[in-house]
């Protein structure tokens, strides 16, 4: 049984698409996360969310938005994708902050 | 500017070799985790430090936190081919709502 599971894992879109990505964790914690991994491996936050709090990074643009219909779902809904956009993008789910993280296997984003 | 650089970046080394791999931040951090990342998957967690000078052992892994801690490492003993993997540490500071990742070591065991 997979704890944490994105879809699609594979994103090929032109640019100036809207896309969404979709994540579910069965784990039955109460944080979810969103990451942006770059070409180089570098693992930066994107969101942090629990049910009660939505912390955004500051460097990310306001065509990404998090949502989240219940405490197991956070999607990630992207409007008008740029070349920048092209990137491995990671959920991960945790019982509370500063606990372990699962991560999902990650859905590769490229951006024609 | 990273706030946790790791080194090296990268590192290949024979099977039964050991490595160290170093964690180095300016910052204190309330807890430290390492992660492994193999291609086409996400990270998995390997351990989570909490004391200063905490040393934890995960079969020929072994992890140490600084006593300021600032810093973190991870030695491999007798390195095997499925060692191979992309070793990320990550940290939280003091009351921070989320953890901050290094910029990892890409380790290559060659049999």
């Amino acid at each position: 049984d997979t704890a944490v599971s994105q879809t699609p894992k594979y994103l090929v879109t032109q640019m100036g698409n809207d896309k969404s990505i979709k994540c579910e964790q069965n784990l039955g914690h109460d944080t979810m996360y969103w990451y942006k991994q770059d070409s180089k491996k570098f693992l930066k936050i994107m969101f942090s969310y629990n049910n009660k709090e939505l912390i955004i990074n500051e460097t990310v643009p306001n065509r990404f938005s998090p949502k989240s219909p219940d405490k197991a779902h956070l999607n990630l809904h992207i409007n008008s994708l740029e070349l920048g956009d092209s990137a491995v993008y990671f959920c991960a789910s945790s019982q509370e902050w500063s606990s372990p993280q699962h991560f999902g296997d990650g859905t590769r984003l490229s951006i024609l | 500017t990273q706030l946790l650089e790791q080194s090296p970046q990268f590192l290949s080394i024979q099977e039964g070799e050991n490595l160290t791999v170093y964690c180095n931040s300016s910052s204190v951090f309330s807890s430290l985790q390492w992660y492994r990342q193999e291609p086409g998957e996400g990270p998995v967690l390997l351990v989570t430090v909490v004391t200063g000078g905490e040393v934890k052992k995960l079969k020929r892994l072994t992890f140490q936190f600084g006593d300021a801690r600032k810093d973190s490492s991870l030695h491999i003993t007798a390195a095997q081919p499925g060692d191979t993997g992309l070793y990320l540490c990550a940290g939280q500071t003091g009351s921070a709502r989320q953890l901050t990742f290094g910029s990892g070591t890409q380790l290559t065991v060659l049999p």
